[in-house]
């Protein structure tokens, strides 16, 4: 089974603080997502990756970045917390393009 | 640019009843569709999918979805649902994009409540 792991479940940073998301996926897939989920909202596309140190912007890609140094590794930065981005962040994977993808359990993040 | 609509927000049905969430798309191709499902402090986990062929796909714990081209509707049934049910359900279209790679686009979701 396709394991996607989000570093942390909860956190809380203060704002205008730099924060980083990591994720980590073990089944060498080439893309990586990141999404943001609120309520009413459904899930909005962050930024996602299809190879290493490729990125795209998303539909919301305002006050982040990403990085993809490594296949299996797609980190999520804000550079500068706002209490506007408190929110679940999800991590995902897939083989390829248009194929199912794979979700992490979230890092339910607060921004004070 | 796609877009999913998911009609309902909230839907209650009672234990054993039949179910129908309804999914409607907007792409200007052949859409790949999915179904997902999330469970309380989850993420997402997928249900069953849409590439092409058999417009009736059938997928994990029961469930089935039916494609329809001429009503651009990916409807999510199942047939007597259980308590362990209740969980959100996304309905998502697939896209490539410029430049390489694909993006799903997500509907707002479907809250189900199972009732005793």
């Amino acid at each position: 089974d396709v394991k996607v792991t989000q570093s942390s479940r909860y956190l809380v940073k203060r704002t205008g603080e730099k924060v980083f998301l990591e994720c980590v996926q073990d089944m060498d897939h080439e893309n990586m997502f990141w999404y943001r989920q609120d309520p009413g909202l459904g899930l909005r596309l962050i930024y996602f990756s299809y190879d290493v140190k490729m990125k795209e912007k998303g539909d919301i890609p305002e006050g982040y970045s990403v990085s993809r140094e490594k296949k299996e590794r797609f980190s999520l930065i804000l550079e500068s917390a706002s209490t506007n981005q408190t929110s679940m962040y999800l991590c995902a994977s897939s083989l390829g393009n248009n194929q199912p993808q794979h979700f992490g359990d979230g890092t339910r993040l607060s921004i004070l | 640019a796609q877009s999913v609509t998911q009609p309902d927000i909230h839907i209650t049905v009672s234990e054993g009843a039949s179910l129908e969430l309804r999914c409607n798309y907007s792409y200007g191709a052949t859409p790949y569709l999915f179904w997902y499902v999330q469970s309380p402090g989850q993420g997402l986990q997928l249900l069953l999918k849409y590439f092409s062929g058999d417009t009736l796909v059938q997928g994990i714990k029961g469930f089935e979805a039916e494609f329809k081209r001429s009503q651009s509707s990916f409807n999510l049934r199942k047939p007597s649902v259980h308590w362990s049910d209740a969980a959100e359900y996304f309905c998502a279209v697939g896209a490539s994009v410029t430049g390489g790679g694909n993006k799903l686009t997500f509907g707002t979701g479907t809250q189900l409540k199972v009732e005793l």
